[in-house]
């Protein structure tokens, strides 16, 4: 089994500035990885995803996320964050080679983006 | 050209009452979900199915059932709807294997 820690669940920033929504997991088997977001009254909407290779993974709208197995940490960050980018943040794990219905959602992270 | 769609968006309803949600989906994949999410938006997998199989999460309820005319639609049947049944529920997509789910825009129940 797995489990999926999201730290903040609630991160203010201004505009412009730069924002790291933070995730960590716990897992007995080796992992995929994702990031999703959630627009208000929207279904949620796939960020980026690591499943091997380079630690460093870049997404859509600016986003990026690094896998680092010894914290067992995949945290998102982007360096300068839009008005637009306020959204629910939900990290995810799998294990590797699993099925998507094996995927365990943290409990999500509401970034506001303040003006 | 909506990948996952799902009907209707809101839905109001007293307890007691038996209620339907639509899901279509037009990426061709083959397997569907549907998700619950609770007012602290956590997020709960429900059900999975594919052409072969239907994988139930042992703690839904059996009022819960899902039901799939065809690979591309996947509705979601409550019996005796309860309080407690409030809330978002979303379908979702994806290729077996493990690929990417991809989400409807959601269905939120309230029960009154």
């Amino acid at each position: 089994a797995q489990s999926v820690t999201q730290l903040d669940s609630q991160v203010p920033v201004f505009e412009e500035a730069p924002v790291e929504l933070r995730c960590n997991y716990s897992s007995s088997v080796s992992v995929y990885l994702f990031w999703y977001v959630q627009y208000p009254n929207q279904g949620l909407q796939l960020l980026l995803k690591y499943l091997s290779g380079s630690t460093l993974v870049k997404g859509i709208n600016g986003f990026e996320a690094e896998f680092n197995k010894s914290q067992t940490s995949f945290h998102l960050r982007k360096p300068s964050v839009h008005i637009s980018d306020t959204a629910e943040y939900f990290c995810a794990v799998t294990p590797r080679g699993g099925s998507a219905r094996q995927l365990t959602f943290g409990s999500g992270t509401q970034l506001t983006v303040l003006p | 050209d909506t990948a996952v769609s799902q009907t209707p968006k809101y839905l109001v309803t007293q307890m007691g009452n038996d209620k339907s949600i639509k899901c279509e989906q037009n990426l061709g994949h083959d397997t569907m979900y549907w998700y619950k999410q609770d007012s602290k938006k956590f997020l709960k997998i429900m059900f999975s199915y594919n052409n072969k199989e239907l994988i139930i999460n042992e703690t839904v309820p059996n009022r819960f059932s899902p039901k799939s005319p065809d690979k591309a639609h996947l509705n979601l049947h409550i019996n005796s709807l309860e309080l407690g049944d409030s809330a978002v529920y979303f379908c979702a997509s994806s290729q077996t294997g493990g690929a990417p789910l991809h989400f409807g825009n959601g269905t939120r129940l309230t029960v009154t």
